[in-house]
């Protein structure tokens, strides 16, 4: 079945720096999502690509869907401590969609 | 708050005892989905439901779980004869038929502890 891979598992960056988290699917995705759960809470959606080489930002965040739909990443720009939590993507199959394992971010102040 | 709500929050109970769980959606979220997440790892599809109709189940639901969403709003997950395999967080999530795949609003979980 589609596999649904992420790296790193854990990331600890000093206040400021840069972070990027990688998804890796085994099939090509019609569509990803990417979603934050912090600590003690439950998923927040956060985006949805569909195309390819799609690029999508929200303030600090940038996401991108790979030109071959099979990977897609997540970069944070100067990172700060509201940022900390696990960022998991989830790909599409059939109608529902299969989460990776997460990236579990820790900021540093 | 209108977001998914679910009850109970934290649940704790003796192996073999069975347990229910309920979910109440965004009103008018016509797709509700179950999923089940442990520690250090993704939510776990477990089934999902259009309206009242339960349109797929993971391979993973043994015959132990049950799920229901009778009249097309909330939902209920009843696991019977619980083992301490079944620990984890059970997660409810909802989503509109607005497009194919529109994003899924989760609720907060339940919290099963088997011992």
């Amino acid at each position: 079945g589609q596999q649904v891979m992420q790296i790193p598992q854990y990331q600890h960056v000093q206040e400021g720096e840069d972070f990027t988290t990688y998804c890796n699917s085994s099939t090509t995705l019609s569509n990803i999502q990417w979603y934050k759960q912090r600590p003690g809470g439950h998923p927040v959606f956060l985006i949805q690509l569909v195309k390819s080489g799609e690029v999508k930002k929200q303030k600090r965040l940038t996401f991108q869907f790979g030109e071959a739909k099979k990977n897609s990443s997540l970069h944070i720009t100067a990172t700060q401590t509201t940022d900390v939590g696990t960022y998991f993507c989830a790909g599409l199959r059939g109608q529902n969609f299969v989460f990776g394992p997460g990236t579990r971010l820790s900021v540093l102040p | 708050d209108t977001g998914v709500s679910q009850n109970p929050r934290h649940k704790i109970t003796k192996r073999g005892q069975n347990v229910t769980f309920r979910c109440d959606p965004i009103s008018e979220h016509n797709r509700l989905y179950w999923y089940r997440q442990t520690l250090g790892q993704g939510p776990e599809f477990l089934t999902y439901f259009q309206n009242e109709a339960q349109l797929e189940k993971s391979r993973l639901l043994s015959d132990r779980f049950s799920a229901e969403r009778p009249k097309g709003s909330f939902s209920t997950l009843e696991i019977q004869r619980t083992e301490q395999g079944d620990s984890a967080m059970y997660l409810c999530a909802s989503s509109s038929r607005t497009g194919v795949n529109s994003e899924a609003f989760f609720g907060q979980g339940t919290r099963l502890t088997v011992v």
